[in-house]
């Protein structure tokens, strides 16, 4: 059963301390999705990527976020520094029909303190 | 302004009750997606549309490009169901407006 892998499933750092998120899409699928949700903004989009190429990152602060695309079996959203207000929970989604996220990871939980 | 709202924001129905949430949008979209989220927090992409109806199972989601309004219904709910239903509209494949979600509790 394909499936969307994120790791850490959990994170907990101090505030200016660099995190690393990194997810395995399922293989295959050539569209990738960093997503955001909090309680107080619900879900949004940071990132979008189809065939490694970024097409999308206008939802990412761009001073402290940053996602990549190192091969096809990788993503990663990374966050330097880490801030209070970055604690979210951080969804990857993958797919193979442009703009559609068929598959999402179980999340990445952030807490920034 | 959110582009899309939702209603309800919170539904309790009886096992075996027709559910109906709405989604109502105000950009033109390229296609509409429902998603459901678990209370352990897992996501599952249910629909994507872009007109008339689709089916899967117990669930259906229409979409009426003219009225800019989405339903999702769900046939003889079953507690299972319970979780937040999220849409989301897209007016390009790059975009991506979501709704706050409907949480739905379905009671034994």
């Amino acid at each position: 059963d394909a499936r969307v892998t994120q790791t850490p499933r959990h994170k907990v750092t101090e505030m200016g301390q660099e995190v690393t998120m990194r997810c395995q899409p399922i293989l295959g699928h050539n569209t990738v999705f960093w997503y955001r949700q909090t309680m107080m903004q619900g879900l949004e989009l940071l990132a979008y990527f189809r065939n490694r190429a970024p097409l999308d990152d206008s939802g990412m602060p761009k001073d402290r976020f940053s996602a990549e695309m190192p091969d096809a079996t990788l993503a990663t959203l990374k966050i330097q520094p880490s801030e209070p207000r970055d604690s979210a929970v951080y969804f990857c989604a993958s797919g193979l029909v442009q703009g559609q996220p068929s598959h999402f990871g179980n999340g990445t939980r952030l807490t920034v303190t | 302004k959110n582009e899309v709202e939702q209603s309800p924001q919170n539904l309790t129905a009886q096992e075996g009750e027709f559910i109906t949430i709405n989604c109502s949008y105000s950009v033109g979209i390229s296609a509409l997606h429902w998603l459901q989220q678990h209370p352990g927090g897992g996501i599952v992409s249910l629909f994507m549309l872009s007109s008339g109806k689709k089916k899967h199972g117990r669930l259906i989601a229409t979409i009426n490009i003219q009225e800019k309004h989405s339903s999702l219904h769900i046939t003889a709910s079953h507690p299972r169901d319970s979780a937040v239903y999220i849409c989301a509209a897209t007016p390009t494949g790059n975009q991506f407006y979501f709704g706050t979600g409907t949480s739905l509790t379905v009671i034994p």
